[in-house]
């Protein structure tokens, strides 16, 4: 069945530092999604990402898809406080269609 | 954005005992429901994929007589574990997708967190 990875699992990442996660599929996606969770939290949907080579911006968090539709990653510049949680990328198949979630990235950020 | 609830946000039953959660989409009609299971420090698990008025569509290694889902209507699904034992202690979460020109997008209830004592 349908798998898909991060890397890495853990990231610890200095205040104000940059950092990059991971997200690769055995299959082509239709779409892919990401996903904030909170500690104590339920996830909460950052972005959609559908199109081959896509690229998306939200304030200091860029996404990609890539060219095959295998991979995508989530690149996060000047990294705050508030950025700690775990992040997940979920495939998807089809539009609607049931989502395989990644194992996540769990970021803890050092003041 | 849309939400999306679930009730209890907390339950602590006995072994062998019946646990009802429900899932709402509040201000839409969701074409599909979701119900996941994570456990600490994992990912989300699919369990099941609920669609109003039809089967749910079970994962490969979950139980569908012990994990009943009925989808009542486009704003309403409950889970239910039957019997449960220690070991489906764990954060069950649902999510409604809203299909919409080609994208889709799933809200996430807040989660049900189930202790089986």
């Amino acid at each position: 069945g349908q798998q898909v990875m991060q890397i890495p699992q853990y990231q610890h990442v200095q205040e104000g530092e940059d950092f990059t996660t991971y997200c690769n599929s055995s299959t082509t996606l239709s779409n892919i999604q990401w996903y904030k969770q909170r500690p104590g939290g339920h996830p909460v949907f950052l972005i959609q990402l559908v199109k081959s080579g896509e690229v998306k911006k939200q304030k200091r968090l860029t996404f990609q898809f890539g060219e095959a539709k295998k991979n995508s990653s989530l690149h996060i510049t000047a990294t705050q406080t508030t950025d700690v949680g775990t992040y997940f990328c979920a495939g998807g198949k089809a539009a609607g269609n049931k989502l395989t979630f990644g194992g996540g990235t769990r970021v803890l950020v050092k003041p | 954005g849309a939400v999306v609830s679930q009730h209890p946000s907390w339950v602590i039953c006995k072994s062998g005992t019946s646990v009802k959660i429900e899932c709402r989409s509040l201000d839409f009609q969701a074409t599909t429901m979701f119900w996941y299971r994570q456990f600490p420090k994992q990912s989300l698990m699919l369990m099941a994929t609920s669609n109003e008025g039809s089967k749910a569509t079970y994962e490969q290694g979950v139980e569908k007589d012990k994990f009943l889902i009925n989808h009542a209507s486009l704003t309403l699904s409950t889970l239910t574990v039957t019997s449960a034992h220690p070991e489906d202690s764990s954060f069950y979460i649902c999510s409604a997708t809203i299909l919409a020109g080609g994208r889709s997008e799933q809200f996430f209830g807040p989660g049900t967190r189930l202790t089986v004592l």
